[in-house]
């Protein structure tokens, strides 16, 4: 079966500073991946994707996430957080065992970036 | 262009009640996917359609939630016999195809009493 995993539930970044949020893949195969985020009382809105090709995939909102196969790990990294940046994260992976693609999900960490 | 929108935003129900939440896709996206998500989790897949067909109802918990794509565009999912576990915010995404990015809507938050 495949999954994810967000190991930590919350991360806390001072505005300006770089942050990282960190996910562990476990799949069969090669892994499509994808990071979302989620603001309050609003939708998952799409970040990024690995698929093949370059390790390091860059995103919306100036997000990036490096894909490493020897550490199956897609941490979502930007360089420098802004206050607006804080929200719940979410890591997944597309499901190819069946016919229908759909998104296994990680359980979210929260980004909070402080003034 | 307009996103995927799903109605109500906000449900409130009582345990044994009937409900229905509506997902309007993006315009000639033919792949649809409800997933759930419960307080505190990511969200869970429930079921896929492919044009008007469920293609994988393998997520739906029970026989009380069943779901319909009668034209291939809108999409009811529908819950009998509601009970508090139910409790959670229903999602619905959308993709040209199924090998296409899923874009999702705002989701609609049932909350059973």
């Amino acid at each position: 079966a495949q999954s994810v995993a967000q190991p930590e539930d919350q991360v806390n970044v001072a505005e300006g500073n770089p942050l990282t949020v960190k996910c562990t893949y476990s799949v069969s195969g090669n892994p499509y991946l994808f990071w979302y985020v989620q603001y309050p009382n609003r939708g998952l809105q799409f970040l990024l994707k690995y698929i093949t090709g370059d390790n390091l995939v860059k995103g919306s909102y100036g997000f990036e996430a490096e894909f490493n196969k020897s550490q199956t790990s897609f941490h979502l990294k930007k360089p420098s957080a802004l206050v607006s940046d804080s929200a719940l994260y979410f890591c997944a992976v597309r499901d190819r065992g069946g016919a229908t693609n759909k998104l296994i999900f990680g359980t979210g960490t929260l980004l909070a970036v402080q003034p | 262009g307009a996103g995927v929108s799903q109605t109500p935003s906000n449900k409130v129900t009582e345990k044994g009640k009937y409900v229905e939440l509506r997902c309007d896709p993006i315009s000639g996206h033919t792949a649809l996917y409800w997933y759930r998500q419960s307080l505190g989790q990511g969200p869970e897949f429930l079921i896929y359609f492919q044009g008007t067909g469920a293609a994988d109802d393998s997520g739906l918990p029970n026989d009380r939630f069943f779901a319909v794509r009668p034209e291939g565009s809108v999409s009811t999912l529908k819950i009998q016999r509601t009970e508090r576990g139910d409790s959670a915010v229903y999602l619905c995404a959308s993709s040209p195809d199924r090998r296409g990015e899923q874009y999702f809507g705002p989701g609609t938050r049932l909350t059973v009493t």
